[in-house]
């Protein structure tokens, strides 16, 4: 069956532009995390959502980064005015309740320039 | 969480059985084991979880000591497609559910 999708799976842009990164998870899956890697780390959560509410977003490193999943099922991180700290791989994932496991996209590569 | 300690890296020879450990010896009674795996450019992939029991399934064997300080992940019969980093996660049920990952170890398959 389809997994978690993520796109785009790579994103150039500039320093300081505005990047939304969307995760499509799998039907039927309550609970969505967002993480983020840096290179050779493991991923480091950022927010979790259970429906359409944000249940934890104390992973997000400062008010730059935002999310949202308006319909309780995709879901768009949004950062503004990037830095070039922000480059890393996003992951996102989804699982049917919060006591299941949770199951991986392949990830956004954000490249700021 | 509990803090997890793994080998940073181990080898393995093709169709040989491969055996990670992890300690954590600072786990509690409600806290989970979970294993993931995450090979080059991929998301971390779940393979297995457990709380006291002993676990199998179609991917691995987790074996938690008595004590649950220690856990050993073991791969039967590894293949060149094992090769990936294996991350030893503790986790509290319920509440946010948020995985917190260490550096993992890194096992390298050999042919």
């Amino acid at each position: 069956g389809a997994g978690v999708s993520q796109t785009p799976s790579n994103k150039v842009t500039e320093k300081g532009k505005y990047v939304e990164l969307r995760c499509d998870p799998i039907s039927g899956h309550t609970a969505l995390y967002w993480y983020r890697q840096s290179l050779g780390q493991g991923p480091e959560f950022l927010i979790y959502f259970q429906g359409t509410g944000a249940a934890d977003d104390s992973g997000l490193p400062n008010d730059r980064f935002f999310a949202v999943r308006p319909e309780g099922s995709v879901s768009t991180l949004k950062i503004q005015r990037t830095e070039r700290g922000d480059s890393a791989v996003y992951l996102c994932a989804s699982s049917l309740t919060i006591s299941q496991p949770q199951h991986f996209g392949d990830g956004t590569r954000l490249s700021i320039l | 969480d509990a803090k997890t300690t793994q080998p940073p890296s181990m080898d393995c020879a093709e169709g040989r059985a491969a055996n990670l450990p992890c300690n954590h010896s600072t786990i509690s009674g409600n806290e989970y084991v979970y294993w993931y795996r995450q090979i080059h450019s991929q998301g971390p992939q779940y393979i297995i979880h457990g709380l006291k029991n002993n676990e199998t399934n179609e991917m691995a064997s987790l074996i938690i000591t008595e004590d649950r300080k220690s856990s050993t992940l073991i791969l039967p019969h590894a293949t060149l497609r094992d090769t990936a980093v294996y991350y030893c996660i503790v986790r509290v049920g319920g509440a946010t559910n948020k995985l917190i990952f260490g550096t993992g170890t890194l096992l390298a398959v050999q042919p």
